[in-house]
């Protein structure tokens, strides 16, 4: 059964810092793994998306990189800003027809 | 094109009452998922339907829930006798077969 941990669970950051945000998953047997923000309140919003094939994706200020031979993700975050205070979800999809499985999530601040 | 859309926003009920939740995935989308979302806590597969058919349904917490999507477009996920534990945030998720899961904003429910 597929697990999935974020650590850690809470992270506050002066804003301009470069921050590293950490998963791990149990099944290296993955078939993709999604990063997803979600602001309080609110739903879920995907940010990055790495197909098992693909080493890294980027999005702007985001790098994603996947490591499946030693169940690794990390979400690099340059230059932070205070908008990107929220909380940061990771979610292994292990085959097409199967559910997302989420870690519990890092919380973000970001102080101005 | 439009999002994922459920309803209502925010539901209350008294310990007791059934609650019927709404998910409007985006058109043509095949997959569709729902998830709960404790406080704290990384969304939890409930259940999932390609089409109209419900291919999952393991992670539905009693007999209590049930969920249904006749025409393959629309669902409506439903908890009987609600209970206190049952307060959550309910996630709707849609997909095209194998693919990158979209986000509703989800219901918030409580329990009283």
């Amino acid at each position: 059964k597929q697990e999935v941990t974020q650590i850690p669970a809470a992270l506050s950051v002066p804003e301009g810092e470069n921050l590293v945000l950490n998963c791990s998953f149990t099944d290296s047997a993955i078939y993709n793994l999604q990063w997803f923000r979600q602001d309080p309140g609110k739903g879920l919003t995907s940010l990055l998306l790495i197909q098992s094939s693909q080493r890294e994706q980027t999005s702007g200020r985001l790098n994603a990189s996947l490591d499946k031979s030693s169940g690794r993700s990390t979400l690099y975050i340059a230059a932070s800003q205070p908008g990107d205070s929220a909380t940061y979800l990771c979610a292994a999809l292990n085959s097409g027809n199967t559910p997302l499985v989420f870690g519990k999530g890092t919380r973000l601040s970001v102080i101005a | 094109g439009a999002g994922v859309s459920q309803s209502p926003r925010y539901k209350v009920a008294k310990r007791g009452q059934d609650v019927a939740l709404r998910c409007d995935p985006i058109s043509g989308h095949v997959s569709l998922f729902w998830y709960q979302q404790a406080l704290g806590q990384g969304p939890e597969f409930l259940t999932y339907f390609q089409n109209e058919a419900q291919l999952d349904k393991s992670g539905l917490p009693s007999d209590r829930f049930f969920a249904e999507r006749p025409e393959g477009s629309v669902s409506t996920l439903k908890i009987q006798r609600t209970q206190q534990e049952d307060s959550a945030v309910y996630l709707c998720a849609s997909s095209l077969v194998v693919d990158e899961q979209f986000f509703g904003p989800g219901t918030r429910l409580t329990v009283l």
